[in-house]
């Protein structure tokens, strides 16, 4: 099993339109949980942290679920340029200090 | 503010060749450093850390290695590439002390190995 698994996708989506990813995590030590973003080609980047309580930003909603290990992403009134991959990311402390594992990413296309 | 780079962006390599990439962070003292792999269609493979200067932490065996040389300065090494090194690498960094929990990635480097 993958430490963190999402589907792929894609979402195909019209402008205006509200989606909803999810993302289930296999290790129950890990504590903290983001959403990244990344376009094609190009390098991710930090989108939100996913706090315990769950959390907006604009358009954005992250949500956790700790008993059931999964993460969720909702955006509302998607935008063309909301089009990108949606990296899921779990953080897990080791010794060796801040390790992220990385789900492979579920891709979204918004379209007129 | 804090800016991370990585030289070259894209390369192309022939089997058997040796590789070096290079990032360098601006603006932070003593980050943790790391290299990513993503190969395509595939999430992204953590490699290499560091915490320190000459302090490397490997996370796969692999053909390839890692140094640290200065403080804001990480290295990727290859003495001769195979067609499996063929990715996008990404130099990540997390700076201790503004406490955040989690990273931010340069623009990486493409490598083509034919």
């Amino acid at each position: 099993r993958k430490e963190v698994e999402q589907d792929p996708g894609p979402f195909n989506v019209p402008e205006g339109a509200t989606v909803a990813f999810n993302c289930t995590y296999s290790n129950s030590a890990s504590q903290s949980f983001f959403w990244y973003r990344q376009d094609c080609r190009k390098e991710p980047k930090l989108l939100m942290s996913v706090y315990s309580s769950g959390n907006e930003d604009g358009r954005f909603t992250a949500q956790l679920n700790r008993a059931s290990q999964y993460i969720s992403l909702l955006i509302r009134d998607s935008k063309l340029s909301d089009s990108a991959t949606y990296l899921c990311v779990v953080k897990i402390l080791t010794g060796g200090g801040n390790k992220l594992t990385f789900g492979t990413g579920t891709q979204l296309k918004v379209e007129l | 503010s804090q800016t991370i780079h990585q030289w070259p962006a894209t390369l192309v390599q022939p089997v058997g060749s040796p590789l070096s990439l290079e990032c360098t962070v601006e603006g932070t003292s003593n980050p943790n450093l790391y290299w990513y792999r993503q190969a395509a269609g595939r999430g992204l493979q953590l490699l290499f850390y560091s915490v320190g200067i000459g302090q490397i932490s490997s996370e796969v065996p692999q053909n390839l290695s890692a140094s640290r040389p200065q403080d804001r300065q990480f290295i990727l090494s290859s003495k001769k590439l195979l067609l499996s090194d063929s990715g996008f690498y990404l130099c990540a960094w997390r700076d201790l002390g503004q406490g955040k929990e989690t990273q931010y990635f340069g623009p990486g480097t493409r490598l083509l190995v034919l």
